[in-house]
């Protein structure tokens, strides 16, 4: 079956520690994406990318990274340097110059 | 930048009757798209319909259907015979045409802060 993983579903960090929230496709999509959702909040994009190799930031980056080396997959680092990770991830992927973005299950990161 | 704006933080509705969310947008824009995304407990973000702002009919997926104003920037959500199922948060989302042009161009979807609706038996 096509669709997006991500993993873990539940994620525990202790402050100071950089983890990364993994993104896999099969849809054979171009183009990926990193959204953060808090409570009231909706979603927020991080970052984004079009095509491997390369990759825009999105409105809130500021302590995450990512990495776009194959087309499956995208990765994100959740770093020292966010203040406030506790959030539910959200990655979707979709074909470039398609309407539909397709999510994945999400990731609960909870900082300890 | 474009904001999008969902005034109703949360709705309810018997089984069966129908209910309408409301969202407004602002943009500059003249060529985008607009969608209703559904996140039910799960969590798992489902596209429920979307909109191109040139077409001037209004889209419709079985008993979802919106009202597209352009002019008021305006598109709201109607579920008719709602179901148990339906009983989700909403989010409206708005993304430029700019991406469709040219590959660098910002495909990224700008959301509203979401309706909680709850449907009663």
């Amino acid at each position: 079956d096509g669709g997006i993983t991500q993993s873990p579903k539940y994620l525990f960090r202790k402050e100071g520690q950089n983890v990364t929230l993994s993104c896999e496709q099969n849809l054979n999509h171009d183009a990926m994406y990193w959204y953060r959702q808090d409570p009231g909040q909706g979603l927020r994009l991080i970052y984004y990318s079009q095509i491997v190799n390369d990759f825009q930031k999105g409105d809130i980056a500021e302590g995450y990274s990512v990495s776009r080396e194959k087309k499956e997959s995208f990765p994100l680092t959740v770093t020292s340097a966010q203040k406030n990770p506790t959030a539910f991830y959200l990655c979707a992927s979709s074909i470039w110059r398609d309407n539909e973005q397709f999510f994945g299950p999400g990731t609960r990161l909870t900082v300890l | 930048a474009q904001t999008v704006t969902q005034s109703q933080p949360e709705m309810s509705v018997q089984e069966a009757e129908t209910v309408t969310l409301s969202c407004t947008y602002d943009t500059s824009e003249s060529d985008y798209y607009l969608f209703w995304y559904k996140q039910p407990p799960s969590r798992q973000m489902i596209l429920v319909i979307r909109q191109e702002a040139y077409k001037q009919q209004n889209a419709t997926e079985n008993r979802f259907s919106v009202n597209f104003q352009k002019a008021a920037k305006s598109f709201s959500l109607k579920i008719s015979d709602s179901q148990l199922g339906d009983a989700a948060m909403y989010f409206c989302a708005y993304r430029s045409a700019e991406g469709f042009y040219f590959q660098g161009g910002s495909e990224k979807l700008v959301f509203g802060k979401g309706t909680k609706l709850t449907v009663n038996p």
